[in-house]
């Protein structure tokens, strides 16, 4: 079955240092996605990204984040400056053209991100 | 603000018995809705989707939807210690290019 892959599966890092997390999206998969799990709290949305350009984000989505797909097969997501409460796991996923968010994603397995 | 609400548990349930999860939602332009089941330290995964009134079958899953009362249910019949988890409702905003989860319903099935 075709997974998402995320890279890191884990990754510390200093406040304020800048982190890249990576995703593969599925192959033939057009809409690309990052959510958060901040540790027993809800998967919250961060960004939608189609046709490269950003589709919706959310409040959550400041200047400090931003996100790139340099070739065809990876998704990044860039956090410039962390502040402590970035620590959390973050999601990738993605979804076909025909589906969009209608049909579900696929998520990856995440990064959890610690900020010391 | 569009929202997702469960209950967050925790529910258990005896081995064997059917486990009943609950969710509502705000958007009334939600068309599609979502089970993910979250093992800890595990990303969610996908078990059920249904996009129209009434129920839905998947082997020991059976998903409702009522949209008039904009509720959505998860049946867990035959309930299996493995099926101890945290259950995620979500829902696709009107526009359906995102999906907003809930903040998930904590099952713990009983030997």
């Amino acid at each position: 079955e075709p997974e998402v892959t995320q890279t890191p599966s884990h990754q510390v890092t200093q406040m304020g240092q800048e982190v890249i997390l990576r995703c593969v999206p599925i192959s033939n998969h057009l809409y690309f996605y990052w959510y958060r799990q901040i540790l027993g709290q809800k998967v919250e949305f961060l960004v939608s990204f189609y046709n490269n350009e950003i589709s919706e984000k959310s409040e959550i989505f400041d200047d400090q984040f931003s996100v790139e797909r340099p070739d065809g097969s990876n998704f990044t997501l860039k956090i410039r400056s962390t502040k402590l409460e970035d620590s959390a796991m973050y999601f990738c996923a993605s979804s076909d053209l025909a589906g969009r968010a209608k049909y579900g994603y696929t998520f990856g397995s995440g990064t959890r991100l610690t900020v010391v | 603000q569009k929202e997702v609400e469960q209950n967050s548990g925790p529910l258990s349930v005896p081995e064997g018995a059917i486990a009943s999860l609950n969710c509502t939602y705000s958007d009334r332009g939600s068309q599609s809705f979502f089970w993910y089941r979250q093992y800890s330290g595990k990303s969610p995964e996908l078990i059920m989707s249904i996009y129209s009134n009434g129920d839905k079958e998947d082997g020991r899953f059976t998903a409702q939807l009522n949209k008039a009362s904009q509720y959505v249910s998860l049946l867990i019949r035959d309930s299996q210690p493995s099926d101890s988890a945290t259950y995620l409702c979500a829902a696709t905003y009107s526009s359906a290019s995102k999906i907003i989860f809930g903040s998930g319903t904590r099952l713990s099935i009983r030997p």
